[in-house]
């Protein structure tokens, strides 16, 4: 089982490029979400779609949008890269954010911005 | 301000003793618990949970403890295995319905386990 696929697994922009990671899960969850990590840091929320249709900001949403374009694909779109936005993302998902089922992780995404 | 703290940021252990990861909390709506292993160019894989009702839950070689007085959770593997060597991430969510939704994550705690 594939389980949570992210594209591309690396990606280097130059400031100011635009750029969509793509994201797909194949267990039927129902919430997603998009993680940033940062070396020293823990993985800190961006955004989340709690069902398809919807979505909402996390911890640092800023400078980023997402499209839950349908149930099983999450996307992340820098609209205009930063250096600040260097880092390693995280798609997740998950079968309801209302239960208790634990949050299923992709390989990540490592983007760099010169 | 940091909500999940993990304070020691590695560990090293001899294979076949105990490994002991630590996590405090400050937010007392906290209600579910999670600890996650993540490899080197990997994603994070679950590991083990706890609801705030419960100040136990045992998977295996894996136990967590909750002591929600303290805000304090820990996580004991026994007996260590030098497969178990990873960076851990504690992580909390507090949610009315509770589950998973919106987790918070700790700094994570590198355990090397040693042969």
């Amino acid at each position: 089982n594939a389980g949570v696929t992210q594209t591309p697994k690396f990606q280097v922009l130059k400031t100011g490029q635009s750029m969509t990671l793509q994201c797909a899960q194949d267990m039927n969850h129902n919430s997603m979400y998009w993680y940033r990590q940062d070396p020293g840091m823990g993985l800190r929320l961006i955004y989340y779609s709690a069902s398809e249709g919807t979505t909402d900001k996390g911890e640092v949403p800023n400078g980023y949008n997402v499209s839950r374009l349908n149930k099983r694909e999450f996307s992340l779109r820098l609209e205009s890269a930063a250096p600040s936005q260097t880092s390693v993302y995280f798609c997740a998902s998950t079968e309801d954010g209302q239960g208790w089922g634990p949050q299923h992780f992709g390989d990540g995404t490592r983007l760099s911005i010169l | 301000d940091q909500q999940v703290k993990q304070n020691s940021p590695s560990l090293s252990v001899q294979e076949g003793r105990i490994s002991i990861l630590n996590c405090d909390y400050t937010n007392s709506m906290f209600d579910y618990f999670l600890w996650y292993k993540k490899y080197p160019a990997e994603g994070p894989t679950f590991l083990i949970s706890i609801s705030s009702i419960k100040d136990k839950n045992e998977d295996g070689r894996f136990t967590v403890f909750l002591n929600k007085s303290a805000k304090h959770l820990s996580l004991h593997i026994v007996p260590s295995q030098p497969g178990d060597s990873a960076v851990y991430f504690c992580a909390a969510s507090a949610s009315p319905q509770g589950g998973s939704e919106k987790l918070v994550f700790g700094k994570g705690t590198k355990l090397t386990v040693n042969p």
